[in-house]
């Protein structure tokens, strides 16, 4: 079955970088996008967008270019999101999810916490 | 920028109907898709592409659509559907994908 398992909980102080993964199994890895969204403490879920696991070419939604950035490794099945130049609101779960033909969002990561603290 | 609209919160009586909005401009011309997220817990998918429901969601979900508003209902809430739920559809351009900004639902 599809799963995706996301790295452990970060803690990170501001100024910092951070890598969160996400490894896929149970399906061709190359087969389907993989998408990243950010949930802030008690708020709402945010689209980040999405890399192309193919081609490895990323997506960023609007407020997500920068110092957010995807990448892969397609040989261990993984998709990785890193953030750099952390701040005090980049604190949040940061969740990969993937689609299933129309079906978006079917299959999600548990989620990984990063808390940027000094 | 494109926003999707829902309500902060609905309150339903156990087995009674809720229903939750979602209002977007470019709703008439894309789907909408709705999610469950129960606390400490990822997102769930309930309804696709307006009103169809996933293998495993029980039928008591159903969702629909009609201009600027999509509408996913409860009928005979149970306890545990209490959650937040949250819609998502892009816009216009099909380029900027976006999620509603949530609704608790609470049943009691």
């Amino acid at each position: 079955q599809v799963q995706l398992v996301q790295s452990e909980s970060e803690l990170k102080k501001p100024g910092a970088s951070v890598k969160v993964s996400c490894k896929a199994s149970g399906y061709t890895f190359t087969d389907n996008a993989l998408n990243w969204v950010r949930q802030a403490p008690g708020q709402g879920l945010e689209w980040m967008g999405w890399i192309n696991t193919d081609t490895g070419n990323p997506t960023y939604a609007q407020g997500f270019g920068g110092r957010f950035v995807f990448s892969l490794d397609t040989s261990v099945s993984t998709a990785y999101l890193q953030i750099s130049s952390l701040k005090a609101e980049d604190t949040a779960v940061y969740y990969c999810a993937r689609d299933a033909d129309q079906l978006l969002f079917l299959y999600w990561g548990q989620g990984t916490l990063v808390t940027v603290s000094s | 920028s494109f926003e999707l609209t829902q309500p902060p919160s609905v309150s339903v009586s156990p087995g009674h109907t809720a229903r939750i909005t979602c209002s977007g401009d470019a709703l008439p011309r894309r789907y909408a898709y709705w999610y469950q997220q129960k606390s400490g817990q990822a997102p769930v998918l309930v309804i696709y592409e307006d009103d169809k429901r996933p293998s495993g969601i029980p039928e008591r979900f159903s969702g629909s659509s009609s201009g600027t508003m999509a509408t996913l209902t409860i009928s005979g809430a149970q306890v545990e559907d209490e959650a937040d739920y949250f819609c998502y559809s892009t816009d216009s351009s099909g380029d900027h994908y976006v999620f509603g900004t949530g609704t608790k639902v609470s049943v009691l």
